[in-house]
C-alpha cells in the first residue's frame, strides 16, 4: 500500500512569495495534519483537517492556511513568505481525528526561502 | 503549558551498549505518548506508542518505553544497540481526545561500529 505522499519534494522561494504544498493521505484515511519542522527541532503542529473541516490549529500566523478536498487530499498554503518559514513541512494522515488513531507521516517538503 | 523535554541532544554509544533516552512531558489530563524515529534520509516513523494499560510498552526493533505517570516520564530503552539504530529520536505527547501531537526537540543517536 502507498504511504502518505507529498509534493513537491523540494522548492526554493523568495521572501514575499506564496507557496502551496500538497499531500495525499493513505487510502482510507480521512484526516490530514500538517507540521513544520525547523532544522534541529521537533515537528510543530500547524493544522488538522477531518472530513474537510478544520479540527485543530497550532500557533501559526494567518499567513498559513490549509484545506482538504473531497478525496481527502490536502493543501497547505503560506502567503508572504519570510526567511523563518524555511523548514521541512510534514503531512500526516490518520483514519479519523483525535482519539486513538495513529498518525502516519509523509517524507515532507523541504522549503527554502531566500 | 503543554511541552515535551528531551534532555539529551546527542548521544554517542558503541555497538552492544545499552540505551536509555529521557523524555518528560507537561500536559494536563489523560495522555497518549509516542516515540518516533527518523533514520537518515527517511521519513518520520512510529517506534512505539502508549495509549492505556500496561505502562511498559514494547515497540519495533527491540525498543521499549516505560510510562511513569508520577514522574511525567516516558523513557525509551534498548538493551543492546546496533549501528543501524543511528537516527534522530523524537518523544511526543497528545491529549487522549486531542488532534495535535506535541513533539520534543529530538535526540540524535550515533552508534560507533
Amino acid at each position: 500500500d502507498a504511504g502518505v505522499t507529498q509534493s513537491p519534494t523540494h522548492l526554493i522561494k523568495t521572501r514575499g512569495q506564496h507557496v502551496t504544498l500538497r499531500c495525499s493521505p493513505i487510502s482510507g484515511h480521512k484526516s490530514v495534519s500538517w507540521y513544520q519542522q525547523v532544522l534541529g527541532q521537533g515537528p510543530q503542529f500547524i493544522f488538522q483537517y477531518y472530513e474537510k473541516e478544520e479540527r485543530g490549529r497550532g500557533n501559526f500566523p494567518d499567513r498559513f492556511s490549509a484545506r482538504q478536498f473531497p478525496n481527502y487530499s490536502s493543501e497547505l498554503n503560506v502567503n508572504a513568505l519570510l526567511l523563518g518559514d524555511s523548514a521541512l513541512y510534514l503531512c500526516a494522515s490518520s483514519l479519523k481525528s483525535g482519539g486513538y488513531y495513529e498518525q502516519y507521516f509523509g517524507p515532507g517538503t523541504r522549503l527554502t526561502v531566500t | 503549558a503543554q511541552s515535551v523535554s528531551q534532555h539529551n541532544h546527542h548521544v554517542i554509544l558503541s555497538e552492544a551498549a545499552s540505551l536509555e533516552l529521557g523524555c518528560n512531558y507537561s500536559y494536563g489530563g489523560t495522555v497518549n505518548l509516542f516515540w518516533y524515529v527518523q533514520y537518515p534520509g527517511q521519513h518520520l516513523q512510529l517506534l512505539l506508542k502508549y495509549f492505556s494499560g500496561d505502562p511498559l510498552v514494547k515497540g519495533i526493533k527491540g525498543f521499549e518505553a516505560e510510562f511513569i505517570k508520577s514522574k511525567f516520564s516516558f523513557n525509551l530503552r534498548k538493551p543492546s544497540v546496533q549501528w543501524s539504530d543511528t537516527a534522530e529520536y523524537f518523544c511526543a505527547v497528545k491529549g487522549s481526545s486531542a488532534s495535535k501531537i506535541i513533539f520534543g526537540s529530538g535526540t540524535r543517536l550515533s552508534i560507533r561500529p
